[in-house]
């Protein structure tokens, strides 16, 4: 499925860098979100957009700043990162914004980073 | 909060044998959905099954289904006839049917072998 487009596939950046992270998404879908994926650990939410609005901010430290300029592309820009940064950072959409429906998400196949 | 709890990190089922992996869930909510996620080697998590809390019916798709008990908050996924391209990583995953929009709570997942 090539519904939701995730750019770049790998991401090696120091700690001083400043990179972003892109999700497109083809779905006609009205919210888009940022999960992070570590090892051993549960997904954990990051980010919610929903119509360009972003909706929840899960306690994420300002080094990552998420940025939805249209409901089909989300940016996640990155800066002064920590080691413990590292992880596949997955981005997904889903039909519906707030509350009804239950419409699952739909998720690219992440990018993989790894801070130095 | 609700949280989502596979207590098997690893399972392995014979080809065309079947395999019952668990999941149990914890809300206070009467209104819910819950999901399966499969993610391969490819990193893309990919939608499995689908429940939705208030039907009694157990969700099947093809060689994949569900045992949800809602009573007992659990939520079982069963494949059939199981292959070789079912290897994967499985996540149960759980999102509030109020003004949740789309948040899903993870499962920590577990590790599906499919053996020749």
């Amino acid at each position: 499925e090539t519904g939701v487009t995730q750019t770049p596939r790998h991401l090696v950046m120091g700690m001083t860098n400043k990179k972003s992270l892109k999700c497109e998404q083809h779905l006609g879908h009205n919210a888009m979100y940022w999960y992070k994926q570590s090892a051993k650990k549960p997904l954990e939410l990051m980010f919610v957009y929903s119509l360009e609005e972003r909706v929840e901010n899960n306690s994420v430290p300002s080094r990552f700043s998420p940025e939805c300029p249209n409901s089909s592309h989300l940016f996640l820009h990155l800066h002064t990162l920590q080691p413990e940064d590292s992880a596949l950072y997955l981005c997904a959409s889903s039909q519906d914004g707030f509350g009804t429906g239950g419409s699952p998400l739909h998720f690219g196949n992440g990018t993989r980073l790894t801070v130095t | 909060a609700q949280t989502v709890t596979q207590s098997q990190p690893e399972m392995s089922v014979q080809e065309a044998e079947t395999v019952t992996l668990s999941c149990t869930y914890d809300t206070s909510e009467s209104d819910y959905y819950l999901f399966w996620y499969k993610q391969p080697p490819s990193r893309q998590m990919i939608l499995v099954i689908r429940q939705e809390a208030y039907k009694q019916q157990n969700a099947t798709e093809n060689r994949f289904s569900v045992n949800f008990q809602k009573a007992a908050k659990s939520f079982s996924l069963k494949i059939s006839d199981s292959q070789l391209g079912d290897a994967a990583m499985y996540f149960c995953a759980y999102r509030g049917g109020g003004t949740s929009y789309g948040k899903l709570t993870f499962g920590q997942g577990t590790i599906l072998t499919v053996h020749p």
